[in-house]
């Protein structure tokens, strides 16, 4: 199992300009989420998704649009990139049912925008 | 909703001392608690996690925790670190057969010095 996998690992936007943060996993998970880690801020959540086909806000959905198509994938948009986007992205995934409800984290894209 | 608050953003230790790191949780309901590590550079992954049975639990990398619900408590132990040890923890909380999306504390940075 490869887990949970991100791409790219680094990336330098221009303001302005729009991206996808691509996340996968492989381990038929139903959950997926996205989290931004800030210095002094501990991990925030963006958007989560229960299930293929559905998505909700989590704490910081602003400026991010999310889709959940299948199950193994969960991309993030960045609509229009702004310097308070700069941040380190970690996607994560878990089961939704019985006690196996720990969170597989993917290693992290690092965002620079200038 | 349930909250987590770590009470010490960084803790300096010497290689071979013990140390606690604490964390502390607020909820109207019945909660799972976890303790992930982040060495530099990379992802979360799971140390430990509480759900249900016996107040002490053991993790890897010799850390051990221990949930306290009057106090609502679940304070991270290890008796002697190693330099190795040196990451960012974060506490974190979901309500036990609800969402299981987990709400994180802000992180404590161990630091430890030879």
């Amino acid at each position: 199992n490869a887990g949970v996998t991100q791409t790219p690992k680094f990336q330098v936007l221009k303001t302005g300009q729009s991206m996808t943060l691509q996340c996968a996993q492989d381990m038929n998970h139903e959950y997926m989420s996205w989290y931004r880690q800030d210095p002094g801020m501990g991990l925030r959540l963006i958007h989560y998704s229960v299930g293929a086909g559905i998505t909700d806000q989590g704490e910081v959905p602003n400026g991010y649009n999310v889709s959940r198509s299948t199950t193994e994938d969960f991309p993030l948009r960045l609509l229009s990139a702004a310097p308070s986007q700069t941040s380190v992205y970690f996607c994560a995934s878990s089961y939704s049912r019985g006690r196996n409800n720990e969170q597989f984290f993917g290693p992290g894209t690092r965002l620079t925008v200038l | 909703a349930q909250s987590v608050t770590q009470l010490d953003s960084q803790v300096p230790v010497f290689e071979e001392a013990p140390v606690e790191l604490r964390c502390n949780y607020s909820s109207s309901v019945s909660v799972y608690l976890f303790w992930y590590v982040q060495y530099p550079n990379q992802g979360l992954q799971l140390l430990l996690k509480y759900l249900s049975g016996s107040t002490l639990v053991k993790g890897i990398n010799g850390f051990e925790a221990e949930f306290n619900k009057s106090q609502t408590s679940f304070h991270l132990r290890k008796p002697s670190v190693h330099i190795s040890d040196t990451a960012e923890y974060f506490c974190a909380v979901t309500r036990s057969g609800g969402s299981y999306i987990p709400t994180f504390g802000r992180g404590t940075s161990l630091i430890v010095h030879p």
